[in-house]
């Protein structure tokens, strides 16, 4: 079984609609972080949570929100989606407190999202 | 602000060697990651370096020098089903800690 899951994997949906992405793991880390990726972008970081009371912003978080509702689970959410929302999204985990931490990320499978 | 250079494309010819160079300038520097990213698929972990110099892994080798904000992942012995991005990414130890470039897409060919 996957330790890093995403659902859904696929969604196209219509301007103005609310979308929720989930993310779930069975790693035990406490960090968790939503990336969105564009071509000829990489990988840019949108939501992080360090532990489950800790939310940060990060690198492009406008439009979005999201939610910890569990060490294990981490929700991305677009309010009202807009076409330039357009793009293939990732959780990431890491652990920040095993012995030999390097908080090196562990990705799940990616939600491809388009936005009509 | 954090910066990480790498070439956006490269080929290379299977059985050969390639080198994906990275150059990064943040603002502090824990360490030295590299992914591989098949098409569609997610990234998934190769090597962290923490210090100067080289360290092997089988087929692939990271190389790290911090004085001048330079790494390299080295991939001998090409196969085709390397052919994927490699992204370089630098953990610069601040509160939002690592930084991806935008990646390499290897085409390994025939």
């Amino acid at each position: 079984d996957a330790d890093v899951t995403q659902t859904p994997r696929n969604r196209i949906t219509k301007t103005g609609k609310r979308i929720m992405l989930e993310c779930s793991q069975t790693k035990g880390h406490d960090r968790m972080y939503w990336y969105r990726q564009d071509p000829g972008l990489g990988l840019r970081l949108i939501y992080y949570s360090f532990d489950v009371k800790d939310i940060n912003k990060g690198e492009i978080s406008d439009g979005y929100s999201v939610s910890r509702q569990a060490q294990a689970k981490f929700s991305l959410s677009l309010e009202s989606a807009i076409p330039n929302q357009t793009a293939l999204y990732f959780c990431a985990t890491s652990d920040s407190l095993g012995a030999g931490a390097t908080d090196t990320q562990y990705f799940g499978p990616g939600t491809r999202l388009t936005v009509l | 602000g954090q910066n990480i250079d790498q070439p956006t494309e490269m080929t290379a010819t299977e059985g050969a060697i390639v080198q994906i160079n990275c150059t990064y300038q943040t603002s502090g520097f824990n360490g030295l990651f590299w992914y591989q990213q098949h098409a569609g698929e997610a990234p998934t972990f190769l090597s962290y370096n923490v210090l100067d110099g080289l360290e092997e892994k089988g087929r692939f080798s990271s190389f790290l020098s911090r004085s001048k904000g330079y790494s390299y992942l080295l991939l001998k012995e090409l196969q085709m089903k390397d052919s994927a991005s490699y992204l370089c990414a630098a953990d610069s130890g601040g509160y939002q800690k690592v930084t991806f470039g935008i990646g390499t897409k290897l085409q390994v060919i025939p």
